[in-house]
């Protein structure tokens, strides 16, 4: 199985809502990542989990949250966005066995189309 | 931070021609260069990719060429065919996992 599962695909919200995206996989890896994409943009790095921790936080506002609940599991909850956040949420994974271990290819989700309104 | 700068942003070929997409990275802290294909509405997925300890890599039509003196790396695709049509990104990945990708080039092949 070399999938990573995320959900939902779509999503639409208020500014003054509350949501979460999530994100799964069952390759045994212990690197997640959380990437921001807008259209005809490069992916941007936002979050890295290793072993369920916090390893990077790319300076992302306090309105996105991660959470690594074990590690299968990511979820990124939102509260109070703005219309600029629109764009779409990539999850990935990878070995992330400690220092080379990152070196390893990274398999994306399909991500999550978001649109704040 | 790593600064990754990808030429050209878009290219255009003859069906069975050679692409060449070409990057350069500015963190030599970097030690990993995976390529991404990103069709329309879908996730990126990995192409090839190569480390800082070789100097070229080939699969069937694909290679890739590294110079981690000059620190910039190529992807070269072979025999092109529109089904390669597509955003090309690459990227440079820390130990520490944090990878920066290039702004993407747009390939077309056309038949």
């Amino acid at each position: 199985d070399t999938e990573v599962t995320q959900t939902p695909k779509h999503l639409v919200m208020g500014m003054t809502n509350k949501k979460s995206l999530k994100c799964e996989q069952h390759m045994g890896h212990r690197a997640m990542y959380w990437y921001k994409q807008k259209a005809k943009k490069p992916p941007e790095l936002m979050f890295v989990y290793s072993y369920e921790k916090l390893s990077i936080n790319e300076s992302v506002p306090s309105r996105f949250s991660p959470e690594c609940p074990n590690s299968s599991l990511l979820n990124l909850h939102l509260h109070a966005l703005q219309p600029e956040d629109s764009a779409l949420y990539l999850c990935a994974s990878s070995q992330g066995l400690g220092g080379q271990g990152f070196l390893t290819e990274a398999f994306f989700g399909q991500g999550t189309r978001l649109t704040v309104v | 931070g790593e600064n990754v700068e990808q030429h050209p942003s878009t290219l255009s070929v003859q069906e069975g021609d050679s692409a060449v997409i070409k990057c350069t990275y500015s963190d030599s802290a970097s030690n990993y260069f995976p390529w991404y294909k990103q069709e329309l509405g879908k996730r990126p997925q990995l192409i090839i990719d190569i480390r800082s300890n070789v100097g070229e890599k080939k699969d069937q039509r694909i290679a890739v060429t590294l110079n981690k003196t000059a620190k910039h790396f190529s992807l070269h695709i072979t025999e092109t065919q529109p089904e390669d049509s597509a955003v090309y990104f690459c990227a440079a990945t820390t130990n520490a996992g944090k990878s920066t990708f290039g702004d993407g080039t747009t390939l077309t092949v056309k038949p």
